[in-house]
């Protein structure tokens, strides 16, 4: 069964703070790895894809990561709009399965 | 940009009441998929649909159902409404079955009184 493991629950960072957030997966066989940003009361907003060990990618203050079995979630000098739950998700290679989601990490950006 | 876009925001029932959900996607995807999202327990999938008139049952179907008429619209059904479906519901589509993004809409608020 496929499984994805956040941590922290929970992070509350001073302004400009660096730190990370963990996605630890267990699949069959890995299609992708995705991060969303979801802001209070509305749906979770697309930030990467990644496909494969070693892989990286960058969107202003966010480096997503991944390894063989799990991917991070690198935020460089955090602003307090920021502030989101991030979700991590799998999809594996076998068959018809849509997405396995973690429970998230609930950022906290303090200015 | 994609769009999937759900037709209630905020919905009030009572218990025992069928509901509709409603869920259009403008980029001819052929997965659409329903989650439900409550604190702690994070997104639990409902039932997806791989094409027109086809579905698969995710891991909490029971009190559900859904309809798939057209390609671009997916419905969740909640046959006979309890206190215990007040959640958000959240759909989302996406094109094949590879690693390709899956996108979501806002949400649907439900509260079961």
């Amino acid at each position: 069964e496929d499984q994805v493991t956040q941590s922290p629950e929970a992070l509350r960072l001073q302004e400009g703070e660096s730190s990370s957030l963990n996605c630890s997966y267990t699949v069959s066989g890995l299609r992708g790895l995705f991060w969303y940003r979801q802001d209070p009361g509305k749906g979770p907003e697309f930030l990467f894809t990644l496909y494969s060990a070693g892989e990286e990618k960058e969107k202003e203050r966010l480096k997503a990561t991944l390894t063989k079995k799990e991917s991070f979630l690198h935020i460089t000098a955090p602003k307090p709009e920021d502030s989101a739950t991030y979700l991590c998700a799998v999809r594996s290679n076998s068959g018809n399965t849509p997405l396995v989601f973690g429970k998230g990490t609930r950022l906290s950006v303090i200015a | 940009d994609v769009k999937v876009t759900q037709s209630s925001r905020y919905l009030v029932k009572r218990t025992g009441e069928k509901v509709f959900l409603e869920c259009v996607q403008d980029m001819d995807h052929e997965n659409m998929f329903w989650y439900r999202q409550d604190p702690g327990l994070g997104l639990r999938l409902i039932y997806f649909s791989y094409d027109v008139k086809m579905k698969e049952k995710g891991d909490i179907p029971e009190g559900y159902s859904v309809s798939r008429e057209k390609k671009e619209r997916f419905s969740l059904i909640l046959e006979s409404a309890s206190t215990n479906q007040t959640s958000m519901y959240l759909c989302a589509s996406t094109w094949g079955f590879s690693g390709n993004t899956i996108y979501f809409g806002e949400g649907s608020w439900l509260t079961v009184v």
